[in-house]
């Protein structure tokens, strides 16, 4: 089915440990995003990309690395896990301005 | 700087009406509105561009207060399908396609 897809949905790890977490668009968009959602925070901005190769910094990025040798996938590594990096990620692509197409999230537990 | 909404939840009867304020001390070029259901991706609802344009999802609507750097979503006859939280989410000129969103409103709609 075409859309946004992210894996894994569930993830425990440990303090420390390098995670990587994959989003893949069947739809060619040119704009793909890391967002991170905490309660009382919202969706806060990790790392967005205009298009192949083409990544920049949003609000959150440290601790975080992002690469897009394809239009249709944007994984977001995390390099030595925190706690504080305990989250919910939400990978979400956009065709041009407007609407935002959201995954369905990768809920992620860091002990 | 993350936008400021209000009220942070609001708890409604079937049929009666709601107003979410979203606020930024920056200067907006557009202001978005998601809504998220418990547990699901946030699901975009509408864009208002900077002009004041009104728009209309359904029963629910928005505006965009360019002087005031403010955005009002209404819930009209609200229905239990209206249930979730929303989130606004501003896009300055500078900053192409990087929302910030707010923190939330969280809306209840009983029978």
């Amino acid at each position: 089915d075409a859309g946004i897809t992210q894996s894994p949905r569930y993830k425990i790890t440990e303090t420390g440990r390098q995670v990587t977490l994959m989003c893949h668009q069947t739809w060619s968009h040119s704009y793909m995003f890391w967002y991170r959602q905490d309660l009382g925070h919202g969706l806060r901005l990790i790392y967005y990309s205009a298009a192949a190769d083409i990544t920049d910094k949003g609000e959150v990025p440290d601790g975080y690395v992002v690469s897009r040798s394809k239009t249709e996938n944007f994984p977001l590594t995390l390099e030595s896990a925190t706690r504080s990096q305990t989250s919910v990620y939400f990978c979400a692509s956009m065709l041009r301005p407007g609407e935002l197409f959201f995954g369905e999230g990768s809920r992620l537990t860091v002990l | 700087q993350q936008p400021v909404q209000s009220p942070q939840a609001v708890i409604l009867r079937e049929g009666e009406d709601a107003v979410i304020n979203c606020s930024s001390s920056k200067a907006l070029y557009s202001v978005h509105w998601y809504r998220q259901k418990h547990g699901e991706a946030p699901v975009f609802l509408m864009i208002l561009l900077k002009g004041g344009e009104q728009k209309g999802h359904d029963k629910i609507s928005a505006s965009f207060n360019e002087k005031k750097q403010q955005s009002s979503l209404y819930l009209t006859a609200s229905q239990l399908s209206y249930s979730g939280t929303y989130f606004c989410g501003t896009e300055k000129s500078d900053s192409w396609g990087k929302l910030q969103f707010g923190a939330g409103t969280q809306v209840v709609v009983t029978p």
